[in-house]
């Protein structure tokens, strides 16, 4: 077990829609980061925030959106879902940049 | 950004047998991690080794960041090892670099 947590583990949604991907940070770990994983992409960063603050970004869609509330979690958004967002969508935390971060289990989207 | 390659990209070993994978980046880093992912898509943690030599049971790691290259170990392979391997990297923090992997499946 790493420590970070996203939920949910797997989720079945239909084109069009809109979904939230949660991450708890492992604690004491200001840093998310989100990645995603398709099959054809490899892993591709999404986002990355810091205490509260974007960090950096990555090929982030602009569907896609992401924030990290006060108590350092973090939530992805992914709106107007085609069927090619269909992946594994990965969170890590770190204590701070440069330290070793560690990844939840993903949450495996599929959109139909 | 750093592009980081991974070789080789597959790799069949019978059990018992030994291998290296290696990692090549194209800037200084001041961090970088190896991870398994197994066949469930876990990401699990191997190494953090941005410089040096470690040993955590049959693997070990070594980087040698002036020429910008690292290698991952395994010995005496187990199924369990199968999986894909992932060398990343960072700079600036800001992001990981991460390879192409090495999908390594162990034969019984």
């Amino acid at each position: 077990d790493s420590g970070v947590t996203q939920t949910p583990k797997h989720l079945i949604t239909a084109t069009g829609q809109r979904v939230t991907l949660r991450c708890s940070p492992r604690s004491g770990d200001l840093s998310v980061y989100w990645y995603q994983q398709s099959l054809d992409q490899g892993l591709q960063f999404l986002i990355q925030y810091y205490n509260g603050e974007e960090r950096a970004k990555g090929n982030i869609l602009e569907r896609f959106s992401a924030q990290q509330f006060p108590d350092l979690h973090s939530e992805l958004n992914l709106s107007s879902l085609e069927l090619g967002d269909s992946a594994l969508y990965f969170c890590a935390s770190s204590v701070d940049k440069a330290t070793e971060a560690f990844f939840g289990q993903g949450t495996r989207l599929t959109v139909v | 950004g750093i592009q980081v390659e991974q070789s080789p990209p597959d790799l069949i070993l019978q059990e018992g047998a030994n291998s290296t994978l290696r990692c090549n980046f194209s800037d200084s880093v001041n961090n970088l991690q190896w991870f398994h992912q197994n066949p469930w898509g876990q990401l699990i943690n191997l190494f953090y080794i941005p410089s040096g030599t470690k040993q955590n049971g049959r693997l070990s790691a070594t980087t040698v960041a002036t020429e910008r290259y690292s290698l991952l170990y395994i010995s005496s392979s187990q199924t369990t090892d199968s999986g894909v391997y992932f060398c990343a990297v960072q700079n600036t923090g800001n992001q990981f670099y991460f390879g192409t992997g090495t999908s390594l499946t162990v034969i019984p």
